[in-house]
């Protein structure tokens, strides 16, 4: 089992409509989760971080937390044909500050149809 | 401010050569993290360096190894380069005291190809 667990896709969504990513974990001392989006041929992208149960908004984007359930998933509203790129779930043992490494799956790639 | 800055961008190597890859860290960073990525992967950590020790390392072979420099620049040495070594190295910057503990802060990253 993979530590971090994303479906490849690709998921396709029509403009304008809810594109929601998920990712599952193995690690049950995972702390820290992050999402990230590489575009083809770039690095990656910090875009949002969650440490606790729940939501957390920024703009567009929501990422949903859930422990027990050891997955963590990312919501973009209105999606944008710019929005298409490869959404990378990392997560972290530590939550506390410190050199700790992350781990990434293996990224879903959206693809946003005009 | 240049952030993270990686030469070279691209690298053609034959089978059993030796690489070496370079990183300068953005501005005020001291802590330098090495990634993996393979084509269609999430990147892999390979090793973390600060204080110009490594002071982590994932689940890589000896042939891979770094440096850091006092002004905080790393290297990355690939020894024996196997076809399986082709990949985007990517390179990673970080104040070692900040709050957020991610990678905030990527390089361009250098693809390596081996031949």
């Amino acid at each position: 089992q993979k530590e971090v667990e994303q479906n490849s896709g690709p998921l396709s969504v029509p403009e304008g409509a809810i594109a929601s990513l998920n990712c599952t974990y193995s690690d049950r001392g995972s702390q820290s989760f992050f999402w990230y989006r590489q575009y083809s041929g770039k690095s990656p992208e910090l875009i949002m971080f969650i440490y606790s149960n729940g939501d957390k908004e920024d703009g567009r984007f929501t990422a949903q937390l859930n422990k027990a359930s050891q997955y963590v998933s990312l919501l973009i509203r209105d999606s944008q044909p710019s929005d298409s790129a490869t959404y990378l779930c990392a997560v972290n043992r530590v939550r506390d500050t410190g050199r700790r490494a992350l781990t990434f799956g293996s990224g879903t790639r959206l693809q946003v149809q005009p | 401010d240049a952030g993270v800055t990686q030469s070279p961008t691209h690298l053609i190597k034959t089978r059993g050569q030796q690489v070496t890859l370079r990183c300068s860290p953005k501005s005020g960073h001291d802590t330098v993290s090495w990634y993996q990525q393979a084509l269609g992967q999430g990147p892999q950590f390979i090793f973390q360096y600060y204080e110009e020790e490594e002071r982590q390392r994932g689940n890589f072979p000896d042939r891979f190894s770094g440096h850091q420099f006092p002004n905080y620049s790393s290297e990355l040495n690939v020894n024996a380069l196997l076809l399986g070594d082709s990949a985007l190295y990517l390179c990673a910057s970080r104040l070692g005291t900040a709050t957020l503990n991610t990678e905030a802060f990527f390089g361009q990253g250098t693809r390596l190809t081996v031949v």
